[in-house]
């Protein structure tokens, strides 16, 4: 069965500094990697994926991730945190079980990032 | 931007009550799919919908629930009997030729 897991509830990070949050997967075939942020209140906002290519991806609002495989990692990243950032993070695999389009998203438990200024 | 949209934002609801949610899907998009979230727990897939008909369905999504495309543009989620357990945000979602699901800001359903 695929999963995902992020094995941080929460990560702290002082404004300026560089942040990471971390994501593990485990699936059959390659993977279909998205990572989405909820803030309060509101639903899920894409900010980037990798499908196949290049294993840094870059997406929204500076923020990047970095696939790899060996170590079945897709971890988000920014050089530099701003307290906007502050924020519910989740790390999510499609389902490529139903061929290359749909297919349900399965999601990690989600990191808090707390950006302090 | 085109974006989902999802009414009412908050729904309030007796126990054994029936409740629809709505849900407008981007508009040439072919795939669509209801998610909840209970809260402070991790989004959890319930069904998606392609073609006019159910493509998978998750474990919680059992008799009480049902989902409907009724015309061109509404995706609607429907709980027959809600339970207490039931409390939770709904997100609805689609997504068209890529693989990348775009969701709506969610509707809070709370029972009592």
């Amino acid at each position: 069965a695929q999963s995902v897991a992020q094995p941080e509830d929460q990560v702290n990070v002082a404004e300026g500094n560089p942040l990471t949050v971390k994501c593990t997967y485990s699936v059959s075939g390659n993977p279909y990697l998205f990572w989405y942020v909820q803030y309060p209140n509101r639903g899920l906002q894409f900010l980037l994926k990798y499908i196949t290519g290049d294993n840094l991806v870059k997406g929204s609002y500076g923020f990047e991730a970095e696939f790899n495989k060996s170590q079945t990692s897709f971890h988000l990243k920014k050089p530099s945190a701003l307290v906007s950032d502050s924020a519910l993070y989740f790390c999510a695999v499609r389902d490529g079980t139903w061929g290359n389009q749909g297919g349900k998203l399965i999601f990690g438990q989600g990191t808090e990032l707390s950006v302090k200024p | 931007e085109p974006e989902v949209t999802q009414t009412p934002s908050h729904q309030v609801t007796q126990m054994g009550q029936e409740v629809i949610l709505r849900c407008v899907p981007i508009s040439n998009h072919l795939y669509f799919y209801w998610y909840r979230q209970i809260l402070g727990q991790k989004v959890e897939f319930l069904v998606s919908f392609y073609n006019n008909e159910i493509s998978e369905k998750s474990e919680i999504f059992d008799d009480q629930f049902s989902v409907e495309r009724p015309d061109g543009s509404n995706f609607t989620l429907k709980i027959r009997s809600t339970k207490l357990e039931d409390s939770a945000m709904y997100f609805c979602a689609s997504s068209g030729s890529s693989s990348l699901q775009f969701f709506g800001p969610g509707t809070r359903l709370t029972v009592l």
